[in-house]
């Protein structure tokens, strides 16, 4: 079955650091990919996309790449702030599952 | 305006007792979903519904019954509550059953304590 795997929490970095949060994917068929953002007594806020290989997803300063030799979409940001301390999911959607797939969430905290 | 909203925000209640949570999307989308995220953050889909037909039926137990009066409202009915049921619990909703590259709108959430 579909299933996301993001690296264990809590991140934690000084304000203006690089941030990156691993995410890798096993997939049935070819899905989409996304990162979401929670922050704290929030629903999940769609941060970005990618919907095949090699396309980036950009949004509010991050990024990520659908690296499908790698199974892989990795967030990076190149200079974080205290107000994008927050829960981050990865999550996947294929046809054949036809659902969102999320990983367990990666909590960030930015410090000044 | 918000697009997907649910009611109410904050629930505690009893064991054993009956609960609705409500939510309605203005998007004019095809498709909901209830979610459920237990205290580690982790994030499971229960139900989704297109069209007013349920289409996903995660193993939820049957005291969970959703229902969807029209393609813009999806409710859910807890009966006997448990302890474990305690937890936040999240509707969404996107245009259209399988597409692939729009993701979900996610509501704010309920949070979901049985006392």
């Amino acid at each position: 079955g579909d299933s996301v795997t993001q690296m264990e929490g809590p991140v934690t970095l000084s304000e203006e650091a690089f941030l990156t949060i691993n995410c890798t994917y096993t997939a049935t068929g070819y899905p989409s990919l996304f990162w979401y953002v929670q922050y704290p007594g929030e629903g999940l806020q769609l941060l970005l996309k990618a919907t095949k290989a090699d396309d980036k997803g950009s949004n509010k300063g991050f990024e990520a790449t659908y690296r499908k030799e790698t199974t892989s979409f990795h967030l990076e940001k190149g200079s974080v702030q205290v107000s994008d301390s927050a829960v981050y999911f990865c999550a996947l959607f294929t046809g054949g599952g036809n659902k969102l797939t999320f990983g367990t969430g990666t909590q960030l905290k930015v410090e000044l | 305006d918000t697009a997907v909203s649910q009611t109410p925000k904050y629930l505690v209640t009893q064991m054993g007792n009956d609960k609705s949570i409500k939510c309605e999307q203005n998007l004019g989308h095809d498709t909901m979903y209830w979610y459920k995220q237990d205290s580690k953050k982790f994030l499971k889909i229960m139900f989704s519904y297109n069209n007013k037909e349920l289409i996903i039926n995660e193993t939820v137990p049957n005291r969970f019954s959703p229902k969807s009066p029209d393609k813009a409202h999806l409710n859910l009915h807890i009966n006997s509550l448990e302890l474990g049921d305690s937890a936040v619990y999240f509707c969404a909703s996107s245009r259209t059953f399988g597409e692939r590259g729009y993701g979900y709108t996610f509501g704010s959430g309920t949070r979901l304590t049985v006392v």
